[in-house]
């Protein structure tokens, strides 16, 4: 079946420091989302890619979608302490409505 | 907010029992998906329902059942429940067929199973 693996688990960084989140599927993916969970809280909706080698940004914050449309990352640019959470990606595949999360990055922000 | 609520937001209950957890979607979307998060992972698709009938199924058991009405809320049912249910339990809404595909989490109902 379809499984979407994350790399790193855990990230840990200093305030103004840069973070990258790698997300990597095992099959080609019809798109694929990021979401942000704070502690306690629940995933929220960040961003979705549809095309092959799409970049996209929010202020600090840049998502790219591969060539292959099979992996994805999520690069944070001088982090700050409201950036901590843990990132999700997550893809769905054909025409399956079946979103499929990685296992997410815990980004910790030291002050 | 994304305007898609749950309930009860807390639940413990002992093993064998049945559970039921209900959720509102945001106003204006017919599909609504359900996710088993545990501790430290990522969520987990359970099953979506789309205009009232079941649009695509995840790997659980059939004790995992759910049911949408007219007004596009939601119920997830759980039988026989299993220590290994303990999890934070989500739903999501969205409006399929705009082509975005964007899901919208409400805040999740923490189960416990002793």
């Amino acid at each position: 079946g379809q499984q979407v693996m994350q790399i790193p688990q855990y990230q840990h960084v200093q305030e103004g420091e840069d973070f990258t989140t790698y997300c990597n599927s095992s099959t080609t993916l019809s798109n694929i989302q990021w979401y942000k969970q704070r502690p306690g809280g629940h995933p929220v909706f960040l961003i979705q890619l549809v095309k092959s080698g799409e970049v996209k940004k929010q202020k600090r914050l840049t998502f790219q979608f591969g060539e292959a449309k099979k992996n994805s990352s999520l690069h944070i640019t001088a982090t700050q302490t409201t950036d901590v959470g843990t990132y999700f990606c997550a893809g769905t595949q054909g025409g399956s409505e079946k979103l499929v999360f990685g296992k997410g990055t815990k980004l910790t922000v030291n002050p | 907010e994304t305007g898609v609520t749950q309930s009860p937001t807390h639940l413990i209950k002992t093993r064998g029992q049945q559970v039921t957890l209900r959720c509102s979607s945001q106003s204006g979307h017919n599909t609504v998906s359900w996710y088993q998060q545990a501790l430290g992972q990522g969520p987990q698709f359970i099953f979506q329902y789309y205009r009232e009938e079941e649009n695509g199924r995840g790997n659980f058991p059939p004790r995992f059942s759910g049911l949408q009405f007219p007004n596009y809320s939601s119920e997830l049912n759980v039988n026989a429940l299993e220590l290994d249910d303990s999890a934070l339990y989500l739903c999501a809404s969205s409006l399929v067929g705009v082509g975005k595909e964007t899901q919208y989490f409400g805040p999740g109902t923490r189960l416990l199973v002793l």
